[in-house]
């Protein structure tokens, strides 16, 4: 059972146009990241937030932690065919005496160029 | 530096065989995790390991699987009897703190 849920599940845009990913959860998270994953490699850390109602913009990609840390959203301007990939949200939280880190469902962007 | 390694990036086993995958992290991280992966979907965790202890096995699907890492470093997962559903991408990922995980490249595993 996956405890964030990713939105939309596929995306396929033009090069150029903006978008917003998804991720919400019911649980409250300690801190949230962003991964972005390419066809036949290990997934890669994009950004970490910690605080609620954090932003933190990354060139292009902008982050948010929802003010009560169960969401969060990531908006990207102006998309190009290099961010095509597979993007997943991950969420951390105390479980079992250690800080346990939950991934969400994905989503699949292709930009067309 | 080098980064997480993971082997063999492919294997293909016969249904009922035992397999072993192995993870090679980066020099010095304390933690280890394993996850499982299914094409387009996020990773499900399966198993955590501090140091040589693995901590949280919560996440292994049945007694087939097992993981071990004797010395702290190279961790091994096993899986016993493979079954057509063990068929995924095996992800390692290592961390010298406990949120920022370093993921090797995977082993994508087919059962026929």
């Amino acid at each position: 059972t996956q405890l964030l849920e990713q939105s939309p599940q596929f995306l396929s845009i033009q090069e150029g146009e903006n978008l917003t990913v998804y991720c919400n959860s019911s649980s409250v998270f300690s801190s949230l990241q962003w991964y972005r994953q390419e066809p036949g490699e290990g997934p890669v850390l994009l950004v970490t937030v910690v605080t609620g109602g954090e932003v933190k913009k990354l060139k292009r990609l902008t982050f948010q932690f929802g003010d009560a840390r169960k969401d969060s959203s990531l908006h990207i301007t102006a998309a190009q065919p290099g961010d095509t990939g597979l993007y997943l949200c991950a969420g951390e939280r105390e479980s079992g005496g250690y800080q346990k880190v939950t991934f969400g469902t994905g989503t699949k962007l292709q930009v067309i160029p | 530096g080098a980064g997480v390694s993971q082997s063999p990036r492919y294997k293909v086993a016969k249904r009922g065989q035992d397999v072993a995958l192995r993870c090679d992290p980066i020099s010095g991280h304390v933690s280890l995790f394993w996850y499982q992966q299914a094409l387009g979907q996020g990773p499900e965790f399966l198993t955590y390991f501090q140091n040589e202890a693995q901590l949280d096995k919560s996440g292994l699907p049945s007694d087939r699987f097992f993981a071990e890492r004797p010395e702290g470093s190279v961790s091994t997962l096993k899986i016993q009897r493979t079954q057509q559903e063990d068929s995924a991408v095996y992800l390692c990922a290592s961390s010298p703190q406990y949120y920022e995980q370093y993921f090797g490249p995977g082993t994508r595993l087919t059962v026929t």
